[in-house]
């Protein structure tokens, strides 16, 4: 199984308060993704990330923003979650050779009230 | 506008019987081609995966076709067993690098009858 570890695992939390969710591995893999789970959508793209300091969004990222300091680590933050971002939330790495597949983590189940 | 489709939310087969996934995608930039399957509370796994310049990929009981000229794309699961329930994603992405996000259909559920 690829080095992926998300935590929180689960959290619940009020409307308007600041949610960070972080993500780290040990592959060493240049890119990483945050996407979101919901019911009747598959998994939506984020936010992603293509080395150290470098972000892009995805299909989905008003409200979210994220950061890479390090290889190993990706945050994503809710700054002022809403109910609509109650989802499941998953991390997923890549290498940089041409066509590798994503490996994902467990996922973190966020509940906002 | 949904870039790839998974038309049936479901699907029911017997223990050892061919299990067929169906797949279709619109965007013609499309290179790369996924299955992922997911059980409850995990992250999805992936499972095989097909470059555009292939029409067949196999690994063990899971096949997987590509039909570019049609954009469709199936998976076959031979035999089918209990073990295989769960939902299967297709995704596809274009180009390389930066460039690869995927893109994922809404998922398919597998059910295996004892």
């Amino acid at each position: 199984d690829a080095g992926i570890t998300q935590s929180p695992r689960h959290k619940v939390t009020e409307t308007g308060t600041p949610v960070t969710l972080r993500c780290h591995q040990t592959e060493n893999h240049r890119y990483m993704y945050w996407y979101r789970q919901d019911p009747g959508h598959g998994l939506r793209l984020i936010h992603y990330s293509y080395g150290v300091k470098d972000t892009d969004k995805g299909e989905v990222s008003d409200g979210y923003s994220v950061s890479r300091s390090k290889t190993e680590d990706f945050l994503l933050t809710l700054e002022s979650a809403t109910s609509s971002q109650t989802s499941v939330y998953f991390c997923a790495i890549s290498g940089a050779r041409v066509h590798q597949p994503q490996h994902f983590g467990d996922g973190t189940r966020l509940s906002i009230l | 506008d949904q870039q790839v489709k998974q038309n049936s939310p479901s699907l029911s087969v017997q223990e050892g019987r061919i299990s067929i996934l169906n797949c279709d995608y619109t965007n013609s930039m499309f290179d790369y081609f996924l299955w992922y399957k997911k059980y409850p509370a995990e992250g999805p796994t992936f499972l095989i995966s097909i470059s555009s310049i292939k029409d067949k990929n196999e690994d063990g009981r899971f096949t997987v076709f590509l039909n570019k000229s049609a954009k469709h794309l199936s998976l076959h699961i031979v035999p089918s067993q209990p073990g295989d329930s769960a939902v299967y994603f297709c995704a596809a992405s274009a180009g390389t690098g930066a460039n690869s996000k995927l893109t994922f259909g809404k998922g398919i559920t597998l059910s295996v009858r004892p």
